[in-house]
């Protein structure tokens, strides 16, 4: 079956940089890309962004540039997600999840499924 | 950005009820909306794609339906396991957005 695992907790410092894992299996990982999302505690839902794993194409949200970066391994189907200059806001439950669909080097926009079982990244002095 | 706007953000209903949650959208998004169930401790749940496509697995209680600005998600009738938070998200352009959740409790 389709699913993504991810690594771990973290707790980070402000101003430290935090790397999450998503390990994806029961697909063909270049088909999609995989997108981050995260979610504050007691929040909604954030969109941070998706990296295509066909080409290693980005796109973040604008909030978030310069501050994070996201990669892919074809060779092991994993991918990682790294923010960096942590603040206490950045405190959260982050998610991979697969999507958008790629083909032919073009992604094209659409939900998310499955989603991983979230990663909690504590930031705190 | 595409801001998507739930209503309401919280409810109380019964088991067996027909529940009808509404996400409005700041401008048009098509058909290009997703609708998830969240469970407290858990990662998100496609259960509408496409605005009114059923995602497999998913029971058929749950429809959804509308476009353009109005989208609605209605679960015919209520069964325990569907008490939990529920998000909208528009895929049709970029940043990708959800809407604030709504939140479905027990009467």
């Amino acid at each position: 079956q389709v699913q993504l695992v991810q690594s771990g907790a973290e707790v980070k410092k402000p101003g430290a940089s935090v790397k999450v894992s998503c390990k994806a299996s029961g697909y063909t990982f270049t088909s999609y890309g995989i997108s981050w999302v995260r979610q504050a505690p007691g929040q909604g839902l954030e969109w941070m962004g998706w990296i295509s794993n066909y080409n290693g194409n980005t796109n973040y949200a604008q909030e978030l540039q310069g501050r994070v970066t996201m990669t892919t391994d074809t060779s092991t189907s994993t991918a990682y997600m790294e923010l960096r200059s942590l603040r206490s806001d950045d405190t959260a439950v982050y998610y991979c999840a697969r999507g958008p669909y790629c083909s032919g080097g073009t992604c094209y926009s659409q939900w998310f499924d499955p989603w991983g079982q979230g990663t909690l990244v504590t930031v705190s002095s | 950005a595409i801001q998507l706007t739930q209503s309401p953000s919280s409810l109380s209903a019964s088991v067996g009820d027909r529940v009808t949650i509404t996400c409005r959208a700041s401008q048009g998004i098509s058909s290009n909306l997703a609708w998830y169930q969240q469970k407290p401790g858990k990662a998100p749940k496609l259960l509408i794609y496409d605005a009114s496509s059923l995602q497999s697995g998913v029971p058929s209680r749950f429809s959804g339906s509308g476009s353009g600005t109005d989208v609605t998600l209605t679960i015919s009738s209520l069964q325990p396991e569907d008490f939990a938070t529920y998000y909208c998200q528009q895929f049709n352009s970029y940043p990708i957005t959800f809407g604030q959740g709504t939140r479905l409790e027990i009467k």
